[in-house]
């Protein structure tokens, strides 16, 4: 079984740029989760979904910041424009359920962002 | 707020050795505990989920406990190899939240 998919792998753009990962969660997983990764730290959640809706965006910069999740399947998470602080890895997980950190999560390998 | 601390943030030990791993947790409303390990520029895999009603859940090497009470949580692994060097993450499940809140990591190097 396929496990979670996430690219591009590594992203390295200017900063004012625009910039898009995308993730294909495990099939039937119902839920997807998009964290930030700063370096030396642990994730932390920008926006969950469970099937197409947003059930938690609070931690999502919402004035850059934006993501979706059409079909409820893949999911595209996007900054417009990027900054220096934007460099991070941006991690996308899936659940079974709609149970959130009551259950067991998968995660991708990761985006690897670098703003210049 | 629920902060999720692990200490050490990292520890290098000779191949063979026993050793723990450490995380505290300063909310007792959690729905479980679990441990993650992520190699370099790899995402995370799950290890051991343990609910809160548990005390403690074992895999082969691995043997994980939780003290809700004080907010504790050990990793145990046994007889330690080159192959487990990576960073152990810890993640409590928020009763309050929802979410699952992760510590910043205890980095591993388990030397030949």
């Amino acid at each position: 079984e396929a496990g979670v998919v996430q690219s591009p792998r590594y992203k390295i753009i200017e900063k004012k740029q625009p910039v898009a990962f995308w993730c294909n969660p495990i099939s039937g997983h119902n839920t997807l989760y998009w964290y930030l990764q700063n370096l030396g730290q642990g994730p932390e959640l920008l926006i969950r979904y469970e099937n197409e809706e947003a059930v938690d965006d609070s931690q999502l910069p919402k004035d850059r910041f934006s993501a979706e999740r059409l079909k409820g399947v893949d999911s595209t998470l996007k900054i417009q424009p990027a900054e220096l602080g934007d460099s991070a890895v941006y991690l996308c997980a899936s659940s079974l359920g709609s149970l959130g950190g009551q259950e067991t999560q998968y995660f991708g390998p990761g985006t690897r962002l670098l703003v210049l | 707020k629920q902060e999720v601390t692990q200490i050490p943030a990292a520890l290098s030990v000779p191949e063979g050795e026993n050793l723990v791993l450490n995380c505290s947790f300063t909310d007792s409303a959690i729905y479980n505990l679990q441990w993650f390990r992520q190699d370099p520029g790899k995402g995370l895999t799950s290890l051991l989920l343990i609910q809160s009603s548990q005390r403690e859940q074992t895999s082969g090497r691995l043997n994980a406990s939780l003290d809700k009470s004080s907010g504790r949580s050990t990793l145990y692994i046994a007889a330690s190899q080159p192959g487990d060097s990576a960073t152990y993450l810890c993640a409590v499940g928020s009763s309050n939240t929802g979410k699952l809140i992760f510590g910043q990591g205890t980095t591993l190097q388990v030397k030949p």
